[in-house]
């Protein structure tokens, strides 16, 4: 089973500031499997990013994935109020699905 | 535009079987390659992938539950369903119905369930 460590736990930044958020995967994951979802307090999640880089349907620019291998990062470029959340990254392979541990953006 | 929401019981006994139902609108739950999963969040905690049936009926699930998951789909209905049995208070979590390819697209509003007695 591949495990996601991501990383910081909580990221505290103002609006306006860059955000970097990193996913590690135990073993390399297929870019194509790569995904970045947010989820705000009593809402499910909202898929991002996909396939690493992609971003979904309706997401603003201000938000990029990028990475490969075992090394994947999600950036906000400029900080919005509503960006203020948990991010998870998840990966797929063999019908089988993970998430990381998360990480929360607070405002600082 | 596709929605899903899951329904069932909020509260749960110990050792009870935890049962689940996900009844998506707006598309056929059998007319597409898709993956249909539960996905479970424990308070304050983060995600965790139950299991998942794909469009043809075969089921896949995470090896840590597997002894205790079972998804079946009734397409008659549009409908899919968990259940989960010899429960915990570790069992305790939103429930969340999603449809899945590699991504999770489409989520349900999740449900609250509680174990206890």
């Amino acid at each position: 089973e591949i495990v996601l460590t991501q990383s910081p736990g909580t990221l505290s930044l103002s609006p306006g500031e860059r955000a970097t958020l990193s996913c590690r995967a135990s073993q390399s994951v297929s870019s194509s499997y790569l995904a970045w979802y947010q989820q705000k307090p009593g809402q499910a999640p909202r898929l991002l990013i996909y396939g690493a880089s992609s971003r979904a349907t309706g997401i603003p620019d201000r938000f990029s994935g990028s990475g490969s291998g075992t090394d994947f990062t999600l950036t906000i470029s400029r900080l919005e109020p509503e960006d203020f959340a948990v991010y998870y990254c998840q990966q797929y392979g063999s019908s089988s699905w993970t998430f990381g541990q998360g990480t929360k953006v607070e405002i600082k | 535009q596709l929605q899903l929401q899951e329904s069932g019981p909020g509260l749960v006994k110990p050792s009870e079987t935890l049962s689940l139902t996900c009844t998506v609108s707006g598309g056929s739950i059998s007319s597409s390659s898709y993956y249909w999963g539960w996905i479970r969040q424990p308070p304050g905690k983060g995600l965790e992938w139950i299991g998942s049936i794909y469009y043809s009926g075969s089921t896949y699930y995470n090896p840590s539950l597997k002894s205790r998951v079972t998804i079946s789909v009734d397409t008659s209905k549009n409908q899919f369903s968990l259940k989960l049995s010899s429960v915990t208070a570790a069992d305790t979590a939103v429930y969340y119905c999603a449809r899945m390819e590699s991504v999770l697209d489409y989520w349900g509003q999740g449900t609250l369930v509680t174990v206890s007695s």
